[in-house]
């Protein structure tokens, strides 16, 4: 399967400890997304990446998280010093890039998502 | 606003049904796309279908169809012939063209529990 991975797919952590995830898009795709889902809510958006350069950041990315795509292949998100409040799934998802105009103007840049990271904060 | 609004928190349908799952959205943008993602149990969001703002015709894919209305600013799932693997969250989500500055954030909506009754 050459779907794209997340690791782990759970973590526990104690309030004010650093957790860093690990996504690997689908290899051909040059644009990674991650998104925070929690509980009966959908996904919202933190932050893309178009090859290694991180292009939009949400205002949900605050000072304690950072991530990165250093090769342009797989991403790490971290979060330093969590709070209860981090509790979520973490989702990360690849596309690729289609020509202008393939598609319409807006494009279709299917994501496809990987299975996720459930992180817990006690 | 709400960018994207599911005003159905569950839905239940029998199987071999057909059901609709609502969705409005709200945007300035004449360019934009919108996309339907299915989230079992398991978690991972599975991508359903996609419509594009300038799209003429309705979108379909196997036992999905979107019924487009852009006047009303509404994209509804319709699955046809419901199966009991359809049992799941159903999110709509809109990408906005940004006048062309190309954002490829999706903004999701509250989504939708489907059950499929036996």
């Amino acid at each position: 399967d050459t779907g794209v991975s997340q690791d782990p797919r759970h973590k526990i952590t104690k309030r004010g400890q650093n957790v860093t995830f690990r996504c690997d898009p689908i290899s051909e795709h040059n644009r990674l997304y991650w998104y925070r889902q929690t509980l009966g809510q959908g996904p919202e958006f933190l932050t893309y990446f178009q090859n290694e350069a991180q292009l939009e950041k949400s205002r949900l990315l605050s000072d304690r998280f950072s991530a990165e795509r250093p090769k342009g292949s797989f991403s790490t998100l971290e979060i330093q010093r969590t709070e209860q409040g981090d509790s979520a799934m973490y989702l990360c998802a690849s596309s690729r890039t289609f020509p202008t105009g393939t598609s319409g103007r807006a494009g279709f840049n299917e994501q496809f998502f990987g299975p996720g990271t459930r992180l817990t904060v006690l | 606003a709400q960018k994207i609004t599911q005003t159905q928190p569950g839905m239940f349908v029998q199987e071999k049904e057909a059901v609709t799952l609502d969705c409005t959205y709200d945007t300035s943008d004449p360019s934009y796309g919108l996309f339907w993602y299915k989230q079992p149990s398991s978690g991972e969001m599975i991508f359903l279908i996609y419509q594009g703002s300038y799209d003429q015709q309705n979108a379909t894919e196997g036992r999905y169809s979107l019924n487009f209305q852009k006047a009303r600013k509404s994209a509804n799932l319709v699955i046809s012939a419901s199966q009991l693997g359809d049992s799941a969250m159903y999110f709509c989500a809109m990408r906005e063209d940004r006048s062309g500055a190309g954002s490829y954030q999706l903004t999701f909506g509250k989504g939708t529990k489907l059950s499929v009754i036996p």
